[in-house]
C-alpha cells in the first residue's frame, strides 16, 4: 500500500521559505508517476500546487511559480517543496499525492490517487 | 478562482440520491478525462472517480461518474450519512497546462 507523509514547520515568518518533504513508502518513486504537491487555506478549495517525476522533471502552477522549487531525492524515496516569499495567504493544508497524468486517447487523465494525511503551515510572524 | 464550477450546496434524505455537477470548458472537461474526490471533515481528499467514471477498488458502486460535452456529474445513491463531505471534480487544462479542481460541493443527509 502507498503511503504518504508531509513533514515541516508549522509556522514560517512572511517573506521567508516554506520547506516541506513528503517521505514515499510501499512504492519506490524510482518506479516512475509524478509526484505532487496540493494546497488548500482553511475553509476553502483545493488547489494544485506542482508536480514531480521521477526523473526531476517538473511542471508548476503558473500562479506560482516564480516563487516555487519542487526537487526529489529517489534514494530517500521522498520529495520536497520550497516556496519563497510567503505572506499570508499561502496558510494552508498543504498536501503530498501520487499524480497521475497520461496521455489516453488524444485525451489527458490527470489525477490524485494516494494521498498523505496534511500538514497545516501558518505564516504568521 | 477555478475554472471548473460546482453547486456549493446539494442535500438529500437517507436513502435518495444526489448529482453534482461540474461545469467547465473545451480546454479541460470538452477534451480531458474527469475525476472526483470525497473529502471527509478533517481529512484528506480520496479518489472516488477516474476516467470519467471509473472507480477505484474499494469504491462502492453507489457512486457514479458522467460526462457530456464541457460538463461532468458525480451521482450518489442510497444517500448514507456517512456520505457527508465535500466532493470536488478535477482535470487537466490545456490552455492552463496544469491540473485544476472544482470549486467544491458540501453534501448534507437531511
Amino acid at each position: 500500500q502507498v503511503q504518504l507523509q508531509e513533514s515541516g514547520p508549522g509556522l514560517v515568518k512572511p517573506s521567508e521559505t516554506l520547506s516541506l518533504t513528503c517521505a514515499v513508502s510501499g512504492f519506490s518513486i524510482s518506479s516512475g508517476y509524478y509526484w505532487g504537491w496540493i494546497r488548500q487555506p482553511p475553509g476553502k478549495g483545493l488547489e494544485w500546487i506542482g508536480s514531480i517525476y521521477h526523473s526531476g522533471s517538473t511542471s508548476y502552477n503558473p500562479s506560482l511559480k516564480s516563487r516555487l522549487t519542487i526537487s526529489v531525492d529517489t534514494s530517500k524515496n521522498q520529495f520536497s517543496l520550497k516556496l519563497n516569499s510567503v505572506t499570508a495567504a499561502d496558510t494552508a493544508v498543504y498536501y503530498c499525492a501520487r499524480h497521475i497524468q497520461t496521455g489516453l486517447q488524444l485525451q489527458w487523465e490527470d489525477y490524485f490517487d494516494y494521498w498523505g494525511q496534511g500538514t497545516l503551515v501558518t505564516v504568521s510572524s | 478562482q477555478s475554472v471548473l464550477t460546482q453547486p456549493p450546496s446539494v442535500s438529500a434524505a437517507p436513502g435518495q440520491k444526489v448529482t453534482i455537477s461540474c461545469s467547465g470548458s473545451s480546454s479541460n472537461i470538452g477534451n480531458n478525462y474527469v475525476c472526483w474526490y470525497q473529502q471527509l471533515p478533517g481529512t484528506a481528499p480520496k479518489l472516488l472517480i477516474y476516467e470519467n467514471n471509473k472507480r477505484p477498488s474499494g469504491i462502492p458502486d453507489r457512486f457514479s461518474g458522467s460526462k457530456s460535452g464541457t460538463s461532468a456529474t458525480l451521482g450518489i445513491t442510497g444517500l448514507q450519512t456517512g456520505d457527508e463531505a465535500d466532493y470536488y471534480c478535477g482535470t487537466w487544462d490545456s490552455s492552463l497546462r496544469g491540473n485544476v479542481f472544482g470549486t467544491g460541493t458540501k453534501v448534507t443527509v437531511l
